[in-house]
């Protein structure tokens, strides 16, 4: 079974930075891409970023603070996050991309900034 | 990277259908048949409906169905019951390893 656990939210202020963790289990982790989407309090969810093995993307909103990486002896997915904003107030999802859809997602993680 | 377009509220009684509409452009819906639809219920994570535009993932009733037409993505949810009262979100592979996300639907059932 497929698990994707999240962790490393909370309370930062302004301007602070942050890094998530998704720890992943019940699949061959390096074979697959990984990506982060964030839920901010009552809206849609938002593409944050993904990475392959060789390469990365993150929305044009995030570059320049947001950072994706992947450590795949660990099994485990990352996001370092600085600069952050009040606008970054969210629910972060890992998700697990299969190609063609972002097919499998762990519970998420709040992130919460604010002075 | 725009948001994909959907209504932010649709309604139906109990039986009835309902269709949520997702419009995009040729970068995104209208380049790819990667559209997947997403149910969520308040204070979970979102669960995989469809897939690959009209694909349902094991265990998805057979009354969720999704389709694309150009620059616009479907889901229809036929005989609409209390449990299908949630928000549904619709997403697009929009190339370079790039997602998009429409803004999401609330689904009341009267």
């Amino acid at each position: 079974e497929v698990q994707l656990v999240e962790s490393g939210g909370g309370l930062v202020q302004p301007g602070g930075s942050l890094r998530l963790s998704c720890a992943a289990s019940g699949f061959t982790f390096s074979s697959y891409a990984m990506n982060w989407v964030r839920q901010a309090p009552g809206k849609g969810l938002e593409w944050v970023s993904s990475i392959s093995s060789g390469t990365s993307s993150i929305a044009d909103s995030m570059k320049g603070r947001f950072t994706i990486s992947r450590d795949n002896a660990k099994n485990s997915l990352y996001l370092q996050m600085n600069s952050l904003r009040v606008e970054d107030t969210a629910v972060y999802y890992c998700a697990r991309d299969r190609l063609t859809v972002l097919g499998d997602w762990g519970q998420g993680t709040l992130v919460t900034v604010s002075s | 990277q725009s948001a994909l377009t959907q209504p932010r509220s649709v309604s139906g009684s109990p039986g009835q259908s309902v269709t949520i509409s997702c419009t995009g452009t040729s970068s995104d819906v209208g380049d790819y048949n990667f559209v997947s639809w997403y149910q969520q219920h308040p204070g979970k994570a979102p669960k995989l409906l469809i897939y690959d535009v009209s694909k349902r993932p094991s265990g998805v009733p057979d009354r969720f169905s999704g389709s694309k037409s150009d620059n616009t993505a479907s889901l229809t949810i036929s005989g609409i019951q209390a449990e299908d009262e949630a928000d549904y979100h619709c997403c697009s592979y929009a190339g370079s390893n790039t997602w998009v996300f429409g803004g999401g639907t609330k689904l009341t059932v009267l």
